[in-house]
């Protein structure tokens, strides 16, 4: 079967980092993407990994390994804004279709 | 303005009653999908469509149907509503390019009594 885990809730505090881990297994992979999610709203593209290693995009960065199934989003210097819900989505190979995780509710705390 | 658009933003609705949602995009992109999200179960795949003649079931397709009128134009309709189909809907676009994300509507908020 195809499944994506990661956790339901972590708390931090402003200006701290935190690490929102994804294990995934599914049916042939096309990329690993992270997306950002404000509650009502619409997802919005945070960053995509397609080959080991790791991504940097400001305070954002992501890591994936294939090999081990399992990607993170690295979030520095956190702000209150940052609060939200982190979805991971793998993409499958051949048919352009995205299997989502549950996301992870993210809140940071002053 | 925005480049992917969804209509209603926000529907209540009766048991029974047939229901379209409405999405258009201005990116020229050909792949387009519709996805409910419900709480705890994060955003499940209803349809796809990789062009106007090509359209595919995702995971939860019963009780669902699209319409894909034009390349902008993706249409999902609920035949006969029920309250389990309760959700948040979002319909979402991609390109062609493997480097590519997909971008999101800002929602239909749905409510079946």
């Amino acid at each position: 079967g195809q499944n994506i885990d990661q956790p339901t809730e972590m708390t931090a505090t402003e200006g701290a980092i935190v690490q929102i881990n994804c294990t995934y297994q599914t049916s042939g992979f096309n990329g690993l993407f992270w997306y950002q999610q404000h509650a009502g709203e619409a997802p919005t593209f945070l960053s995509y990994n397609v080959l080991d290693g790791l991504e940097e995009k400001g305070r954002f960065s992501s890591f994936l390994s294939r090999s081990k199934g399992y990607s993170y989003l690295l979030l520095k210097e956190l702000q209150m804004k940052d609060s939200a819900s982190y979805l991971c989505a793998v993409r499958t190979s051949g048919t352009y279709k995205y299997i989502f995780g549950t996301g992870t509710r993210l809140k940071v705390l002053a | 303005d925005a480049d992917v658009t969804q209509t209603p933003r926000n529907r209540i609705t009766k048991t029974g009653k047939r229901i379209m949602l409405e999405c258009s995009q201005t990116k020229g992109h050909d792949r387009m999908y519709w996805y409910r999200q419900d709480p705890g179960l994060g955003l499940r795949l209803i349809y796809y469509s990789f062009d106007v003649k090509d359209i595919n079931k995702g995971e939860i397709s019963d009780g669902y149907s699209v319409s894909r009128q034009a390349q902008a134009k993706f249409s999902l309709s609920l035949e006969s509503a029920i309250p389990n189909q309760t959700a948040l809907y979002f319909c979402a676009t991609q390109g062609r390019r493997g480097t590519d994300t997909q971008y999101f509507g800002p929602g239909t908020r749905l409510t079946v009594l």
